[in-house]
C-alpha cells in the first residue's frame, strides 16, 4: 500500500532563506505526488503536483518539487523564503490504478524568522 | 458560488449527541471525502464515496455514519459524540477522470465535543 512520510514535523527559516521540506514515498509503482499548502483557519490548497511529465514541478507562490525516483523522494523546495510562506505543509499521494484515496502525510509547519 | 462549502464552520456540542457535518460541491465530482486533522496525524480518512450511493471505509470509520443520495452532497453524521471525536474535519471532493487530478477541500468544521 501506498505511504507518505514527511521527514520534520516543524521547519523554521529565515526570512529570505531556502526553504526544503521533506517527503518521501513507498510505492511499488509510481505514485502521483501533491503538495498541498494550509494558512491558518483554512482548508488545503493545491501547491503543485507531479504528474510523470517532467520530474521538475513548478507551482505556485515560487515552489517547486523533484520526483526523484532512485530516491522515492518529492521534496518541495522554494529559494528565498517570505513571511507569507509560513503555514502547514502536506504531501499526499495516490497509487493503485482504481483507487482514487489520497494517502496524506503528517504535514510539517514552517516558520519564517524575520 | 462554484466550489465546496462545508457547514457549519464552527460547532460545539455535548458528548452522546448525535451531529452531522453537511458537505456541498458544485462540480459534479465522482469522488468525496471526509478527513479529519489532529495535531500529529496529519489527514486521515474517514470515509469515501465513488458515486451516490457507493461509500466505503477510510482509515478511522469508527462513530461515523455517511450517505450519499445526491452526488454534491456527502453529509457526515457522529451518532453518540465523544470527546474524541474533536477534531477539524475536511471534506473534499476529486474528479476521477485522471489519477493525476488533485483533490479540493473545504474551509473545514471546528467541532468540539464537551
Amino acid at each position: 500500500a501506498q505511504s507518505v512520510t514527511q521527514l520534520g514535523s516543524h521547519v523554521s527559516v529565515s526570512e529570505g532563506a531556502l526553504v526544503l521540506l521533506r517527503c518521501n514515498y513507498s510505492s511499488s509503482v509510481p505514485p502521483y505526488l501533491f503538495w498541498y499548502v494550509q494558512y491558518p483557519n483554512q482548508g488545503l490548497q493545491l501547491l503543485l503536483k507531479y504528474t510523470s511529465a517532467a520530474t521538475l514541478v513548478k507551482g505556485i507562490n515560487g515552489f517547486e518539487a523533484e520526483f526523484k525516483k532512485s530516491e522515492t523522494s518529492f521534496h518541495l523546495t522554494k529559494p528565498s523564503a517570505h513571511m507569507s510562506d509560513a503555514a502547514e505543509y502536506f504531501c499526499a499521494g495516490v497509487t493503485n490504478f482504481g483507487n482514487e484515496k489520497l494517502t496524506f502525510g503528517t504535514g510539517t509547519r514552517l516558520t519564517i524568522i524575520p | 458560488d462554484a466550489g465546496i462549502t462545508q457547514s457549519p464552520r464552527y460547532k460545539i456540542t455535548e458528548t452522546g449527541r448525535q451531529v452531522t457535518l453537511m458537505c456541498h460541491q458544485t462540480w459534479s465530482h465522482s469522488y468525496m471525502f471526509w478527513y479529519r486533522q489532529d495535531l500529529g496525524h496529519g489527514l486521515r480518512l474517514i470515509y469515501y464515496s465513488a458515486a451516490a450511493d457507493i461509500t466505503d471505509k477510510g482509515e478511522v470509520p469508527d462513530g461515523y455514519v455517511v450517505s450519499r443520495s445526491k452526488t454534491e452532497n456527502f453529509p457526515l453524521t457522529l451518532e453518540s459524540a465523544t470527546r474524541s471525536q474533536t477534531s477539524v474535519y475536511f471534506c473534499a471532493s476529486r474528479d476521477r477522470a485522471y489519477m493525476n487530478t488533485e483533490a479540493f477541500f473545504g474551509q473545514g468544521t471546528r467541532l468540539t465535543v464537551v
